[in-house]
């Protein structure tokens, strides 16, 4: 079981706003750590979204929002699109495991 | 622009040790500024580090997996490559590999900004 507990899964209708949460301990995320998102589309490998809590990689679409505070991240989608189904983890590091560790996934449903 | 690959056998024996190789394109894998890691990812299921190796040979390992695992890397190929020993039906998974960029002084700030496609390795007898 992964140290970093997303939702199972969110959903939204196109062009809605939906946020998809991050949690973590003193160990992740409360430390200090950055946080970085991958959106992983069906069949396919993960994709950087978001690195550095809120930083966007070139070609990444500004619909897409990160945010830290606390033990906590996360992820903004904003003004859904049938092409943003897909699963969704968060990614940091956790001093008690000494080790990368990575979210255990959202999946995003465009209703 | 950079591309990785991952290649080896997609099915192994339990006990065995499974060997999977990236071949690293259009990019030198001797660069300052990246390490190289192996993610996996169980059917169905998250992802799971395994390690992440420098040119030079320095590594991080997951603890979890430490005791099986040895990752190389040969850089006059522009490869690198990961070694899983005794696997069993839990290692069963899609094995990538990806780019593991170090931006920063602090290792714990690392994050994967590239990943090959990925190979499903099966371990069956």
């Amino acid at each position: 079981q992964s140290v970093l507990t997303q939702p199972p899964s969110v959903s939204g209708a196109p062009g809605q706003r939906v946020t998809i949460s991050c949690t973590g301990s003193s160990s992740n995320i409360g430390a200090g750590y950055d946080v970085h998102w991958y959106q992983q589309l069906p069949g396919t490998a993960p994709k950087l979204l978001i690195y550095g809590n809120s930083n966007r990689p070139s070609g990444v679409p500004d619909r897409f929002s990160g945010s830290k505070s606390g033990t906590s991240a996360s992820l903004a989608i904003t003004g859904l699109q049938a092409e943003d189904e897909a699963d969704y983890y968060c990614q940091s590091y956790d001093s008690s495991l000494s080790g990368f560790v990575f979210g255990t996934g959202t999946k995003v449903t465009v209703l | 622009q950079l591309q990785l690959q991952e290649s080896g056998p997609g099915l192994v024996k339990p006990s065995e040790t499974l060997s999977l190789t990236c071949t690293v394109s259009g990019g030198s894998i001797s660069s300052s500024s990246y390490y190289w890691g192996w993610i996996r990812q169980p059917p169905g299921k998250g992802l799971e580090w395994i390690g992440s190796i420098y040119y030079s040979g320095s590594t991080y390992y997951n603890p979890s997996l430490k005791s099986r695992v040895t990752i190389s890397v040969d850089t006059s190929k522009n490869q690198f490559s990961l070694k899983l020993s005794s696997v069993t039906a839990a290692d069963t998974a899609v094995y990538y590999c990806a780019r593991h960029v170090r931006d920063t002084a602090m290792v714990q700030d690392w994050y994967f900004d590239l990943w090959g496609r990925g190979t499903l390795v099966t371990v069956s007898s």
